[in-house]
């Protein structure tokens, strides 16, 4: 059973555009939601992350949208760059039961062509 | 920076063999995880520990078992490896506390071939 699904397993962007990646979780009891970036043979480092008492949170070219009622979140990336090419992982915790075990998604390898 | 430190990149065992990967991280975290990425899988959690001799089980924790004898050191055990558990292993660190950002910060990953 999958509680957190990124539908799109990949996603193609132009240079200076906006990428928009999309997370969905069905476990309402998620409380954390965190962003991670993977390039091949390293592990994820972490992206941005927002807590469920928020619906927006911003971090330079990073801005990450929770929709707590459709209990989906999604990450902007904008002005898109090339070096933003890699796997990006939504995960999520519910802090409150669980402390910081994360559900990982599936992963979209985001490829941005200069 | 916080590091975490897993101490073989890529490993090559037989079938029927014990593996032993080895993490080590140096921000006196008191929380420690092991996942596997799969393709079309993501990162899935085998196991975590969140203080020295603890130990909870993941997701995936078949064919596994982990020991935290330090609260620095986290190890993964295959006790008999199989092919199926050819995977990139991740290890991962976070803090406790209420304030802490909550974020795990993962190693450079294991990659295990077992043939």
């Amino acid at each position: 059973d999958q509680q957190v699904k990124q539908n799109s397993p990949s996603l193609s962007v132009q240079e200076g555009r906006i990428s928009i990646l999309n997370c969905d979780y069905t476990n309402s009891m998620f409380d954390y939601f965190l962003w991670y970036k993977k390039y091949p043979a390293e592990g994820p480092t972490f992206l941005i992350s927002i807590s469920s008492i928020k619906d927006k949170n911003e971090d330079g070219r990073f801005t990450v949208f929770l929709n707590k009622s459709a209990k989906h979140l999604s990450l902007h990336i904008v002005p898109s760059q090339p070096g933003d090419s890699a796997v990006y992982f939504c995960a999520a915790s519910a802090r409150k039961s669980s402390g910081d075990k994360l559900t990982f998604g599936t992963g979209t390898r985001l490829a941005v062509r200069p | 920076d916080v590091k975490v430190t897993q101490s073989s990149r890529y490993l090559v065992k037989r079938t029927g063999e014990k593996v032993f990967l080895e993490c080590v991280q140096d921000m006196d975290h008191e929380n420690m995880f092991w996942y596997r990425q799969d393709p079309g899988l993501g990162l899935r959690l085998i196991y975590f520990s969140y203080d020295v001799k603890m130990k909870e089980k993941g997701d995936i924790p078949e064919g596994y078992s982990v020991s935290r004898e330090k609260k620095e050191r986290f190890s993964l055990i295959l006790e008999s490896a199989s092919t199926n558990q050819t995977s990139m292993y991740l290890c991962a660190s976070s803090s406790e506390g209420a304030e802490a950002a909550n974020t795990i910060y993962f190693g450079e990953g294991s990659w295990l071939t077992v043939v």
